[in-house]
């Protein structure tokens, strides 16, 4: 059975960085064709495809926030992390980790999301 | 960077009524775009991908169709529980994107 979690704070302030770490089970980023990706709702909007990155370590980012956007791996943790720099009020939203693959190619399972609020 | 429009925003429907949803791409996607169902407070639920390819578990009355620009999610008679928010994603290009949702309300 495959799960995500997301964590990560709930708050952070204009400018600050924003770390989220999704922590996964039932399956391994070392498998071909696997890959974590990262989808952020703001309140009351659509869902927004922020970035993802694949078992061969290739990462993919929107081009509107690839300046802002770092994902990482760690294999033996099972996790995935995504950075995000500058912090504005505007990020304020849900962000949801999700599993793909390539026998799919989706999103097929996702993680509960976690809320984020910028502001000071 | 590839846009998908979907559309309507919102429609009202009543229980047992046929839906129709479509989404149009900016260029062509083949086939590679999915849907997707939010209930409040939820996440996304995959329900189609491939176009027309239904997720494991997911009831038949769900269909879609397509495939280059135009796309299509059908319910064919709609339930109590199918009263959600509903996306496609286009997954064809280097990065995804999302349509805008449809919301499906009670009439």
């Amino acid at each position: 059975q495959i799960t995500l979690k997301e964590s990560g704070p709930t708050l952070v302030k204009p400018t600050q960085t924003l770390t989220l770490t999704c922590t996964f089970s039932g399956f391994s980023l070392s498998t071909s064709g696997v890959g974590v990706g990262w989808i952020r709702q703001p309140p009351g909007k659509a869902l927004e495809w922020l970035a993802l990155i694949y078992w061969d370590d290739d990462k993919r980012y929107s081009p509107s926030l690839k300046s802002r956007l770092t994902i990482t791996k760690d294999t033996s943790k099972n996790q995935v992390v995504l950075t995000m720099t500058n912090m504005d009020p505007v990020d304020t939203a849900t962000y949801y980790c999700a599993h793909s693959d390539s026998t799919v190619g989706a999103f097929d399972i996702w993680g509960q999301g976690t809320m984020v609020t910028v502001s000071s | 960077a590839i846009r998908i429009t979907q559309s309507p925003s919102s429609l009202s429907a009543s229980t047992g009524d046929r839906v129709t949803i479509t989404c149009r791409a900016s260029q062509g996607i083949s086939s590679y775009l999915a849907w997707y169902q939010q209930k409040p407070g939820k996440a996304p639920k995959l329900l189609i991908y491939a176009a027309s390819t239904l997720q494991s578990g997911v009831p038949s009355r769900f269909s879609g169709s397509g495939s280059g620009t135009d796309f299509t999610l059908t319910i064919s008679c709609l339930q109590s529980e199918d009263f959600a928010t509903y996306y496609c994603q286009q997954y064809y290009s280097y990065r995804g994107t999302f349509g805008q949702g449809t919301k499906v309300e009670i009439k």
